[in-house]
């Protein structure tokens, strides 16, 4: 029963670099998302997918992409790494409900 | 411009005693409201929630209550134990639960002495 997992934990990037966040669910929950904490805030929307091949934008979607090919997974990709972008990074999902919306464990990014 | 204020950053209270959690909205268009608990290095876990359409719900030492005039709700933890301590969000959708965008406030953080 993994739930929601997120890989990976830690990540160090330079400038400019890009990466991909990975995030996979098990549950074959239809509606996925990211979100983004930063410190003294709460946690912001950046992308929502409410299933595989429908992708929107939230409420900070500058900077990343993501794409929902498959209902289990919903990568997060920083195009160029920015220290702005410096934060955790929060993977969600759940069925048609609010009740059911469950969180990964965060990966941690630090921007240098 | 934050639609959910959480006003308090940390509250402190005795192990057996009540811990009232307090959160506002300024978005009237906000329906359905959820409060998450947050450990360090975990990711939050849903706590309880409450639709506009009800003022009160409980789920054992855990009451959510909703005052829609005031757009505010508060949780409540009777009695409080040490395990109970974390950070706190309150969330808020807009569009009958099958909205699946939340909006969250800063966090409480709640410590529970033994």
């Amino acid at each position: 029963n993994a739930g929601v997992t997120q890989t990976p934990k830690f990540q160090v990037l330079k400038t400019g670099q890009s990466m991909t966040l990975q995030c996979a669910q098990d549950m074959n929950h239809e509606y996925m998302s990211w979100y983004r904490q930063d410190p003294g805030m709460g946690l912001r929307l950046i992308h929502y997918s409410v299933g595989a091949g429908i992708t929107d934008q939230g409420e900070v979607p500058n900077g990343y992409n993501v794409s929902r090919s498959t209902t289990e997974d919903f990568p997060l990709r920083l195009l160029s790494a920015a220290p702005s972008q410096t934060s955790v990074y929060f993977c969600a999902s759940s069925p048609r409900t609010l009740y059911g919306y469950t969180f990964g464990s965060g990966t941690r990014l630090t921007v240098v | 411009d934050q639609q959910v204020k959480q006003n308090s950053p940390s509250l402190s209270v005795q192990e057996g005693r009540i811990s009232i959690l307090n959160c506002d909205y300024t978005n009237s268009m906000f329906d359905y409201f959820l409060w998450y608990k947050k450990y360090p290095a975990e990711g939050p876990t849903f706590l309880i929630s409450i639709s506009s359409i009800k003022d009160k719900n409980e789920d054992g030492r855990f009451t959510v209550f909703l005052n829609k005039s005031a757009k505010h709700l508060s949780l409540h933890i009777v009695p409080s134990q040490p395990g109970d301590s974390a950070v706190y969000f309150c969330a808020a959708s807009a569009g009958g639960g099958s909205n699946y965008k939340l909006t969250f406030g800063k966090g409480t953080l709640l410590t529970v002495n033994p």
